[in-house]
Order: structure tokens, then C-alpha cells, then sequence
């Protein structure tokens, strides 16, 4: 069984619409949620990071975490063709090692 | 101020041969992990090393072994190298050991022939 689980899409919404991405994991004991955003070719760059139950708002990012349904999400808002990527969802299943486990990735497709 | 650095960017090897990688984390960071990411995957986490020592270990054959240095920079090892050894290899440097946020190199790309 996979540790953590996103849909592979493509995902395509048009331009200034909100993406919405959602990731779960299957180890309870996760502290810790990280979204990366992966150009192609390029390394993961942090987007956010969420540690608590609830909403985390940075710019036109938004974190959900909902640790009861092992359940993560990002939401993009007034999507520009720019976010057009790879967004990888990881999850520190701890304790222990700082590892992060990732999903297989979201490609995202903001259309003009 | 710098980010990771990683070197080489680019390789290409035969199977069979040994290939080390190079890592400089951010300036303060201790902590530095090594991650796999083949082509459509996320990366899978490789080794961590947090002052020098060993701190967790990925499911990696023992060909792959890695160290970190007195000034924090990091090399990763493989020995006897297979085709699927052909990925980005990512380096992350971490402020702390667990749990932190971890800043993505560059990465290097391996290719097997």
C-alpha cells in the first residue's frame, strides 16, 4: 500500500479559474505535509507546509489539512498559466528521519 | 544567499561503474538528504545525515552509500551501477533534523548506459 496518493490528472483548468489538488496518506502518525510544485525537468520547489489541522493561507495558495481523514489538499486561486506543473504532495511520516514520502505527483495544465 | 548546490548536473556512466555525487547544502543548514526521482515518480528518500551522522536510510541496495562532511556538504556513492539506476538524483539540506522543511537542490541527472 502506497504512503501517500495523489491523482496522477492532468488536471487543466482555464485561467484565473481555482485549482483544486488533493493528496491522502495512510500513516496516522504523520506530523508533517509539504507541497512542492515540479517544473518539468527542474527540482521540487516548496510551495507550503502545513503542520496543524485547518486552513494555511499563503498568497494565492491555500493548504487544507485534515488529519481525522488523512487528508490533504492545495488550491491554487486565479490560476495563471505559470502554475502549469508538477505538484507533489509529501508527507513526514516520523519519528525519525527526516524522510520525506511523496506522492506520484499532480500535473497541472492552467489554460490561457 | 546560495541555495543547495549540487554537482555534477549532468553525468552519464556505464553499468558497472561507480558515480559520486556532490552536495553543498544552505549556508547553517546541518542536515542533508539524498533522494531518487525516476522519470513519472516522486522522489523516494535515499539517506539522511544530520552532523556527520547517519540519521535514516531509504530501501537502497547497498551499492548506494553516502557521508557528510565537517562543513556539512555531502557526497552520494553507487557502486556497480544498473540502467535503473538512471534518475535525478536530488540532494535536500534541512535547518534541523526532524521534522523540518527541506530545500531541493538542483539535482543531478545519471544516466546508465
Amino acid at each position: 500500500q502506497k504512503e501517500v496518493e495523489q491523482n496522477s490528472g492532468p488536471l487543466s483548468v482555464p485561467e484565473g479559474a481555482i485549482a483544486s489538488l488533493n493528496c491522502t496518506y495512510s500513516d496516522r502518525v504523520s506530523q508533517s505535509f509539504f507541497w512542492y510544485r515540479q517544473y518539468s525537468g527542474k527540482s521540487p520547489e516548496l510551495i507550503m507546509s502545513i503542520y496543524s489541522n485547518g486552513d494555511k493561507e499563503d498568497g494565492r495558495f491555500t493548504a487544507q489539512l485534515n488529519k481525522a481523514s488523512q487528508y490533504v489538499s492545495l488550491l491554487i486561486r486565479d490560476s495563471q498559466p505559470s502554475d502549469s506543473a508538477t505538484y507533489l504532495c509529501a508527507v513526514n511520516i516520523g519519528p525519525g528521519a527526516n524522510n520525506l514520502f511523496f506522492g506520484t505527483g499532480t500535473r497541472l495544465t492552467v489554460i490561457p | 544567499d546560495a541555495g543547495v548546490t549540487q554537482s555534477p548536473t549532468h553525468l552519464i556512466k556505464t553499468r558497472g561503474q561507480h558515480v559520486t555525487l556532490r552536495c553543498s547544502p544552505i549556508s547553517g543548514h546541518k542536515s542533508v538528504s539524498w533522494y531518487q526521482q525516476v522519470l513519472g515518480q516522486g522522489p523516494q528518500f535515499i539517506f539522511q545525515y544530520y552532523e556527520k551522522e547517519e540519521r535514516g536510510r531509504g530501501n537502497f541496495p547497498d551499492r548506494f552509500s553516502a557521508r557528510q562532511f565537517p562543513n556539512y556538504s555531502s557526497e552520494l556513492n553507487v557502486n556497480a551501477l544498473l540502467l535503473g539506476d538512471s534518475a535525478l538524483y536530488l540532494c535536500a539540506s534541512s535547518l534541523r533534523p526532524n521534522p523540518d522543511t527541506q530545500y531541493f537542490g538542483p539535482g543531478t541527472r545519471l544516466t546508465v548506459l
